[in-house]
């Protein structure tokens, strides 16, 4: 069965710790996308990967980090620089055509 | 630079009547158009695109879209809504790079 998996669905997070938000895909899709939602924002893209070992900065990559050390992971960490991390996280996948698949989302809450 | 907007933040229907949701674009090139629903707390699931053959989409549950080059917009229809198409739609325009507008929530009332 094949898709996009997102872990943890919900996270709490302290001022000032740094948390990683998994995102897993067995699509063989060689493109992964990390996107912020915000209430009436649409989604803002974070970071995305075209290919192993490679990752581009997108609109607001202030505060966050990325790796892509296997084509099916992409995991996300959200520093404790970034000033307003409470949010909904998606994570895509697509091929070279442009379509994404999406993840079930991982909604972060700062305390 | 390619851009979209959606026109309207929030629309709400009755059930059994049709909708609408609007949605213009801004794009260089010949771009893809994408519609997508996001029900509460879930990820995003496309309901169409357009990638430069026929200019009118049909999609999954019903809805459709049509692409006006002229008027630059892709505009979301169905005929008859339903109890469970109350979500969020996004509409999205793609040449290199996907951009989404910031998304009509569709209310629908019994």
């Amino acid at each position: 069965d094949g898709g996009i998996t997102q872990s943890p669905k919900y996270l709490f997070r302290k001022e000032g710790q740094n948390v990683t938000l998994s995102c897993e895909q067995n699509l063989n899709h060689d493109a992964m996308y990390w996107y912020r939602q915000d209430p009436g924002q649409g989604l803002r893209l974070i970071y995305y990967s075209q290919i192993v070992n490679d990752f581009q900065k997108g609109d607001i990559a202030e505060g966050y980090s990325v790796s892509r050390e296997k084509k099916e992971s992409f995991p996300l960490t959200v520093t404790s620089a970034q000033k307003n991390p409470t949010a909904f996280y998606l994570c895509a996948s697509s091929l070279a055509t442009n379509e994404q698949f999406f993840g079930p989302g991982t909604r972060l809450t700062v305390l | 630079a390619q851009s979209v907007t959606q026109l309207d933040s929030h629309v709400s229907v009755s059930e059994g009547t049709p909708v609408l949701l609007r949605c213009n674009y801004s794009s260089s090139y010949s771009p893809s158009l994408f519609w997508y629903v996001q029900h509460p707390n879930k990820g995003l699931q496309l309901l169409l695109k357009y990638t430069s053959a026929a200019t009118l989409v049909k999609g999954i549950n019903g809805f459709e879209a049509e692409f006006k080059k002229s008027e630059t917009s892709f505009h979301l229809t169905k005929p008859s809504a339903h109890m469970s198409d109350a979500a969020e739609y996004f509409c999205v325009v793609s040449d290199w790079d996907m951009r989404f507008g910031a998304g009509t929530r569709l209310t629908v009332k019994p």
